[in-house]
């Protein structure tokens, strides 16, 4: 079946650090990958998408690319910033044809701490 | 943006009774609803998919006796946890897909579940 792996956290970086957090999948076909950001005491929010191979989403300086070849979606962000603290999760959806979001798959989930 | 609320945020009873979940689209009507569990330092794993008027649909695994869903109009569904026990103490998260364009779904802040 589908499934998603994240790298292991928590993550504890430095204010201006560089982020990556790894995250790899399984899934038949073509499905649809996402990032979701959980902030401290708030539900689940998008952060980025992307629906085909080698598109690249992108939100609030946040980046990732869709690789086919590695079945990766690894999220960058280049400097990050104390307000970025959240936990984020990797996911993805095999029903993403069009306007049609189905079923999400998640990965663990890697908390994020950023430090001042 | 489209908000969802799960009410109420932490509960606790006692073992044998039964618990119920409110999760509301506040601000746009959601056909397709989404019940998720998260256990501690685990991923979300869907539950159920619930549409409004219809049965839901329970994953494999998922009792759909001792996990109730009801979708009952546009902007509610309710998840009642029945003859709750120790075990089913977790985090339960719901989601709401609204009737538009991009089929986004959106997350309820989740409930926090603990029976004695």
């Amino acid at each position: 079946g589908d499934s998603v792996t994240q790298m292991e956290g928590p993550v504890t970086l430095s204010e201006e650090a560089f982020l990556t957090i790894n995250c790899t999948y399984t899934a038949t076909g073509y499905p649809s990958l996402f990032w979701y950001v959980q902030y401290p005491g708030e539900g689940l929010q998008l952060l980025l998408k992307a629906t085909k191979a080698d598109d690249k989403g992108s939100n609030k300086g946040f980046e990732a690319t869709y690789r086919k070849e590695t079945t990766s979606f690894h999220l960058e962000k280049g400097s990050v910033q104390v307000s970025d603290s959240a936990v984020y999760f990797c996911a993805l959806s095999r029903h993403a044809g069009g306007t049609s979001y189905g079923k999400l798959t998640f990965g663990q989930g890697t908390i994020l701490t950023v430090h001042p | 943006g489209a908000v969802v609320s799960q009410h109420p945020s932490w509960v606790i009873c006692k073992s044998g009774t039964s618990v119920k979940i409110e999760c509301r689209s506040l601000d746009f009507q959601a056909t397709t609803m989404f019940w998720y569990r998260q256990f501690p330092k685990q991923s979300l794993m869907l539950m159920a998919t619930s549409n409004e008027g219809s049965k839901a649909t329970y994953e494999q695994g998922v009792e759909k006796d001792k996990f109730l869903i009801n979708h009952a109009s546009l902007t509610l569904s309710t998840l009642t946890v029945t003859s709750a026990h120790p075990e089913d103490s977790s985090f339960y998260i719901c989601s709401a897909r609204e009737r538009l364009a991009n089929n986004e779904q959106f997350f309820g802040p989740g409930t926090r579940l603990t029976v004695l």
